[in-house]
């Protein structure tokens, strides 16, 4: 069965602090996709990321930067220099490539990050 | 684009009447989902449709909870009767078909509220 764990359910920094968010997920599939979404005190998803199971490279946007290992089966999330508008609630994801289509979803980790 | 386009975005009813939630995806995508958030569970996948035809209603709560998509631009939820346990924010989400585009845009969400 397929599995997301999101094992921090909040996290707490000062601006300008950077901060990990971890994902570790399970899957038999040999090919998947991996996502992030914020959702910020308003509510709605904002897709972040995508990464599919054959590209292990580390991606790096702005402040943003994730980390892939599939021999660890985790897929990372960094915020560097941290500011008050990261504050959020951020979810990982896993979906099959094949079949449903299905999006298995983390219960995210809170983020809040303070002045 | 106007994006997925959910109404109504809150709702307050009384238990044991009608709540219709509706959606109406991005324009050619084939693929529309419905989530529910809540505290205690998270994201869950309520029920998918590709083409207009529900594909997988394993996440359908039981059958007071009903979900159809007449056309390629509609969906509804509906919950009948509701009760307080089913409060909380229902999100729509669609894609498009094609595999390398599997990312899920979603709506604002409607949050309701059964008293």
């Amino acid at each position: 069965a397929q599995k997301v764990t999101q094992a921090q359910t909040e996290i707490s920094v000062v601006e300008k602090e950077d901060v990990t968010l971890d994902c570790v997920y399970e899957t038999r599939d040999t090919t998947y996709y991996l996502f992030w979404y914020k959702q910020p005190p308003s509510g709605e998803l904002v897709f972040l990321i995508r990464r599919n199971s054959f590209d292990e490279q580390n991606e790096i946007s702005g402040r943003y930067s994730w980390n892939f290992q599939k021999s660890t089966s985790s897929f990372n999330f960094t915020i560097t220099a941290s500011q008050v508008v990261d504050s959020a609630v951020y979810f990982c994801a896993l979906s099959e490539v094949s079949g449903t289509y299905k999006y298995i979803f983390g219960t995210g980790t809170r983020l809040k990050v303070l002045a | 684009d106007a994006g997925v386009i959910q109404s109504p975005r809150h709702e307050v009813t009384e238990m044991g009447q009608e709540v219709t939630l509706r959606c109406k995806p991005i324009s050619g995508h084939d693929y529309l989902f419905w989530y529910r958030q809540t505290m205690m569970r998270g994201l869950e996948l309520l029920i998918y449709f590709n083409n207009n035809v529900p594909i997988d209603d394993s996440g359908m709560p039981e059958d007071r909870f009903s979900a159809k998509m007449p056309n390629a631009s509609f969906s509804t939820l509906k919950i009948q009767p509701s009760e307080p346990r089913d409060s909380a924010v229902y999100f729509c989400a669609s894609r498009p078909t094609h595999s390398g585009a599997n990312v899920l845009t979603f709506g604002a969400g409607s949050r309701l509220t059964v008293l």
